[in-house]
């Protein structure tokens, strides 16, 4: 299995709403990613967690909140988010922190209203 | 702070060609280099990697080269075809001897649009 899955594939939220993004591998990989990528524009790094604990945070403001369940999973949580956050949430893994290879989820397309 | 340039922005060409796809980088203190494709709304796929040690990759039609002194890499593809048109990226990796602040970074290029019509 070497898939990185998202879901969902879609979400539309308001403002006040909280809501929780997904992402699943089993490939064994010990470093996840999350990356938010605007159109027409490359993938901007948010997070990167190795070995379960949150290595980097882009200055990200605080309305977005990764969690690191276990080496499988990654969720990021959204809560007050504005229109300029709408995007593809882009999940991805790689056997390290070193970008061994990284496999991306096909993404969850945010629209904030 | 890295940057990564893809030139062209946009190429054009008619089945059949071989093309070469151009990234630039400015600090020459990578870990390694990536090759991606993203189809429009989709996920990125990783095509290539290059290690910092390594000058070049290949994978079927696909050759990828790093001079790193130079900081650049090229996507060379032979023999185009329709199935492969999408945004190619390419993106460095952050070496660890870089203060340690950068390891495990990627920084991407803006991207090349390729459109290969039959």
């Amino acid at each position: 299995d070497t898939e990185v899955t998202q879901t969902p594939k879609h979400l539309v939220m308001g403002m006040t709403n909280k809501k929780s993004l997904k992402c699943e591998q089993h490939m064994g990989h010990r470093a996840m990613y999350w990356y938010k990528q605007k159109a027409k524009k490359p993938p901007e790094l948010m997070f990167v967690y190795s070995y379960e604990k949150l290595s980097i945070n882009e200055s990200v403001p605080s309305r977005f909140s990764p969690e690191c369940p276990n080496s499988s999973l990654l969720n990021l949580h959204l809560h007050a988010l504005q229109p300029e956050d709408s995007a593809l949430y882009l999940c991805a893994s790689s056997r390290d922190r070193s970008n061994e290879k990284l496999f991306f989820g096909s993404g969850t397309q945010l629209s904030v209203l | 702070k890295q940057e990564v340039t893809q030139i062209p922005a946009a190429l054009s060409v008619p089945e059949g060609e071989n093309l070469v796809l151009n990234c630039s980088f400015t600090d020459s203190a990578i870990y390694n280099l990536q090759w991606f494709r993203q189809d429009p709304g989709k996920g990125l796929t990783s095509l290539l990697l290059i290690q910092s040690s390594q000058r070049e990759q290949t994978s079927g039609r696909l050759n990828a080269s790093l001079d790193k002194s130079s900081g650049r890499s090229t996507l060379y593809i032979a023999a185009s075809q329709p199935g492969d048109s999408a945004t190619y990226l390419c993106a460095v990796g952050g070496s660890s001897n870089a203060g340690g602040t950068s390891y495990g970074k990627l920084t991407f290029g803006q991207g090349t649009i390729l459109t290969v019509h039959p």
